[in-house]
């Protein structure tokens, strides 16, 4: 299995709380991912790292930010939390080979009430 | 835009075959194809890239038709391991360089395998 770890894995929070969601991966893999994971939905693409302070938009951007100052870290922030941001988020790792496979963490679960 | 996976859901009894399609309205470089059980991460499956390769994994292989922007997995003789929601990952070739990896999921098909 990858080397990848999401803290917290399980968060419940208040409407309006900032909120920061931490991936790390121990691969040394260049590309990391974050997705949210809604019933009906599928897998969401929130947003994407190519690199140390590289990051870039996915489609469900809006109300989240992302930092990666270090290879092994990717963070999620959600500044102010909204109910509709209650779901499940995944981080995934990849390294282009032939292509990008992603590798997936274990997930946290996040309520917002 | 998101593409389309079929059947939903399919029930199977062990040692019986199922076909899940992934149509695409975009053209596409890659699909990706993933299992994921209750309450658990996907877990990578296989890759196809755009040239219309096939392949096998085990009892589980994919077929990639980059004209018709389709792919096919193939679970044959299965297993009661099989159970899950199985999801494709289209990559676009419209990017017009490189996507990063920058996939976007089908709704997911719902597989059940009975003894």
């Amino acid at each position: 299995d990858a080397g990848i770890t999401q803290s917290p894995r399980h968060k419940v929070t208040e409407t309006g709380t900032p909120v920061t969601l931490r991936c790390h991966q121990t691969e040394n893999h260049r590309y990391m991912y974050w997705y949210r994971q809604d019933p009906g939905h599928g897998l969401r693409l929130i947003h994407y790292s190519y690199g140390v302070k590289d990051t870039d938009k996915g489609e469900v951007s809006d109300g989240y930010s992302v930092s990666r100052s270090k290879t092994e870290d990717f963070l999620l922030t959600l500044e102010s939390a909204t109910s509709s941001q209650t779901s499940v988020y995944f981080c995934a790792i990849s390294e282009l080979t032939a292509a990008y496979e992603q590798y997936f963490g274990p997930g946290t679960r996040l309520t917002v009430t | 835009q998101q593409p389309v996976q079929s059947p939903q859901a399919v029930i199977l009894r062990e040692g019986e075959d199922a076909v899940i399609n992934c149509s695409s309205s975009k053209a596409l470089y890659s699909v990706h194809w993933y299992r994921q059980k209750h309450g658990e991460a996907p877990v990578f499956l296989m890759i196809l890239l755009k040239g219309g390769e096939q392949k096998g994994h085990d009892k589980i292989s994919a077929s990639f038709n980059e004209k018709k922007q389709q792919s096919s997995l193939y679970l044959t003789a299965s297993q009661l391991s099989y159970s899950g929601t199985y999801f494709c990952g289209t990559e676009s070739s419209d990017a017009g360089g490189t996507s990063y990896g920058k996939l976007t999921f089908g709704q997911g098909t719902i597989l059940t395998v009975h003894p």
